[in-house]
């Protein structure tokens, strides 16, 4: 059984540019969510995307996007990135109806 | 809205000596709840969930939580310590009706130190 992995694990953008990261799913999940961890918090809420829709979002703006993939891989993209989105970017998979979440070890952004 | 309060940012305690950890909740139906643990730099590593049943759960690394649904607490404990421990550990909480989806909402932590 393979789990979660993310990539990068170490990114470095400058202010207004775009990224992207990556993340593919534990085998038998179908359902991705992605969660930013600031420096000392615990993990935010981004979205959520079942069957290729996105079916739940935080409080995020729309420069945050992202997308899942038939094979149920996941991207998350943030566009015209600011220095308060450096953070931990972690991405979960799990079963709906199931009750657990596997999580991968997360990319590292670090906006300057 | 739901909502994980750990009051706690901190817990020292001895090896070999008992650890708690508390999280209490607030969630409009039947909670899902989560125990992680975080070692520097890396993601969350799963230790136990509540979804039903018992209330006191069993989890890796000889953790166990009991689920109080009259003071909507979990807290996290272990009978003996290890400096091993030493990381953060994270509550949350998940809504299981289909309208709060599968999200996951996380206390804002409470770091272990376990010293020798």
């Amino acid at each position: 059984e393979t789990g979660v992995t993310q990539s990068p694990t170490h990114l470095i953008k400058t202010r207004g540019q775009q990224v992207t990261l990556r993340c593919s799913s534990q085998s038998g999940h179908n359902t991705v969510s992605w969660y930013q961890q600031a420096l000392g918090q615990g993990p935010q809420f981004i979205f959520q995307y079942y069957r290729e829709e996105e079916n739940g979002r935080g409080n995020f703006p729309p420069r945050f996007s992202g997308l899942q993939f038939p094979n149920y891989s996941s991207e998350l993209n943030v566009n015209a990135l600011e220095l308060d989105d450096s953070a931990l970017y972690l991405c979960a998979s799990s079963y709906t109806g199931g009750g657990g979440y596997t999580f991968g070890s997360g990319t590292r952004l670090t906006v300057v | 809205a739901q909502s994980v309060a750990q009051p706690e940012d901190q817990v020292n305690v001895a090896e070999g000596n008992p650890l708690t950890v508390k999280c209490t909740y607030s969630v409009s139906g039947n909670p899902y709840l989560f125990w992680y643990v975080q070692y520097p730099n890396r993601g969350l590593q799963f230790l136990l969930k509540y979804i039903t049943g018992d209330n006191l759960v069993k989890g890796s690394y000889g953790f166990e939580a009991e689920f109080n649904k009259s003071q909507t607490s979990f807290h996290l404990k272990k009978p003996s310590a290890l400096v091993s421990d030493s990381a953060l550990y994270f509550c949350a909480v998940r809504d299981p009706s289909k309208a709060a989806g599968n999200k996951l909402t996380f206390g804002g932590g409470t770091r272990v130190l376990v010293k020798p």
